[in-house]
């Protein structure tokens, strides 16, 4: 069974970095065609893909984030770090760490599937 | 990079087929076969329904089917049931190596 669990400040200030931890169990993240995602979702808003990371270390991101955003793997084998810069109310949102999995064991072909999903961890960003 | 276009909100009876429109563009949904629909229930995780366009994972039900046709995907439900009632996401793989999201609809079982 697949499991992914957020952790990290519930509250940070204007300007802060934001740290996020995504701890999994049931797979590797050395297997090949998997990968761990970033989406967060603003109060009462939509979805928005944020990152991800492959067992190859493919970094993927936000084109319009790109520049704030940072995907490690963590230096336990089974958690996924993301960093977000100069932190604004903006960004206030439920962050979801997610399973991705590629069937075709390729990311030039990404044909598979988001899940499952952590349950989210609230992000309130205010001085 | 846009959000892919949802109606924000549909309604339907007990029994009623409903269909949910994904409309993106050249660089997303129009070009890739890599179209997903996820359902979420207030304050929990999305659940992945859809994914590929047309595939169901395991224990979806047979209900829930997907298509596509030119930039516009589609995900429709069918025999509407009360537990249906959710948001709905769908997303796409993009040209520029990420995905995006739709602005999710919010479906009401009447």
């Amino acid at each position: 069974q697949i499991t992914l669990k957020e952790s990290g400040p519930t509250l940070v200030k204007p300007t802060q970095t934001l740290t996020l931890t995504c701890t999994f169990s049931g797979f590797s993240l050395n297997s090949i065609g998997v990968g761990v995602g970033w989406i967060r979702q603003p109060p009462g808003k939509a979805l928005e893909w944020l990152a991800l990371i492959y067992w190859n270390d493919d970094e993927r991101y936000r084109p319009s984030l790109k520049s704030r955003l940072s995907i490690t793997k963590g230096t336990s084998k089974n958690q996924v770090v993301l960093t977000m810069t100069n932190m604004d109310p903006v960004d206030t949102a439920t962050y979801y760490c997610v399973h991705r999995l590629e069937l075709s064991g390729s990311v030039l072909d990404p044909s598979g599937w988001f899940d499952p999903w952590g349950q989210g961890t609230l992000v309130t960003v205010s001085s | 990079q846009s959000a892919l276009t949802q109606p924000a909100s549909l309604s339907g009876s007990p029994g009623q087929s409903i269909t949910i429109s994904c409309t993106g563009t050249s660089t997303d949904v129009g070009i890739f076969n890599y179209v997903s629909w996820h359902q979420q229930y207030p304050g929990r995780a999305p659940k992945l329904m859809i994914y590929d366009v047309t595939n169901r994972p395991s224990g979806v039900s047979d209900r829930f089917s997907g298509s596509k046709s030119g930039n516009t995907a589609s995900l429709t439900i069918s025999g509407l049931q009360a537990e249906d009632e959710a948001d709905y996401y769908c997303s796409s793989y993009t040209t520029y190596r990420s995905w995006v999201f739709g602005g999710g609809t919010k479906l009401t079982v009447l």
